[in-house]
């Protein structure tokens, strides 16, 4: 299995505080991503990252920021929490763009 | 990126082989066909992806018919822990464009039985 480890692996917390959630790989991998998943929607894209200082959005980034300031560690950070963002958040990370992308074990974020 | 088509959900019995179909009729020829599963609260777990010759390796096998419209996922000898949700996905596979992303469907609940 890839070297994916993703903290807290749960999380309760107020709206209105700020979360951060980490993703550290020890594959040494330049892609990393960060997925939602909710029921109905299945995975969606929030944010991805292609190098350290270099990311880019997804599908749904409002309300989301990310930082990568080494290749190890990629912080999805919600700067005020809305029970909207109630979720299981997946980080992954993959060598290349058109290669296969391996998944973390998931955060379960609930927004009281 | 082509949409798939997958039944909602199949049994199979322990140590039987699993073979999970996807329909993907309008893939387009730089398009990979790649699977994925989901065991409840994990994330999900890379399979097998290819082009359009088969592959195999030590998780399963992957049948692309001659015109690449469908496939299939043989798993050869299913175990109880393969009860999970399988997502069969297509995806451009040159660099650049949309293919930074996975678009998961709804999937294929397999449910292994004993």
């Amino acid at each position: 299995d890839a070297g994916i480890t993703q903290s807290p692996r749960h999380k309760v917390t107020e709206t209105g505080t700020p979360v951060t959630l980490r993703c550290h790989q020890t594959e040494n991998h330049r892609y990393m991503y960060w997925y939602r998943q909710d029921p109905g929607h299945g995975l969606r894209l929030i944010h991805y990252s292609y190098g350290v200082k270099d990311t880019d959005k997804g599908e749904v980034s409002d309300g989301y920021s990310v930082s990568r300031s080494k290749t190890e560690d990629f912080l999805l950070t919600l700067e005020s929490a809305t029970s909207s963002q109630t979720s299981v958040y997946f980080c992954a990370i993959s060598e290349a763009l058109n290669q296969p992308q391996h998944f973390g074990d998931g955060t379960r974020l609930s927004i009281l | 990126d082509a949409k798939t088509t997958q039944p909602t959900s199949m049994d199979c019995a322990e140590g039987r082989a699993a073979n999970l179909p996807c329909n993907h009729s309008t893939i387009s020829g730089n398009e990979y066909v790649y699977w994925y599963r989901q065991i409840h609260s994990q994330g999900p777990q890379y399979i097998i992806h290819g082009l359009k010759n088969n592959e195999t390796n030590e998780m399963a096998s992957l049948i692309i018919t001659e015109d690449r419209k469908s496939s299939t996922l043989i798993l050869p000898h299913a175990t109880l822990r393969d009860t999970a949700v399988y997502y069969c996905i297509v995806r451009v596979a040159k660099v650049g464009g949309s293919n930074y992303k996975l678009t998961f469907g709804k999937g294929t609940l397999l449910t292994v039985n004993p």
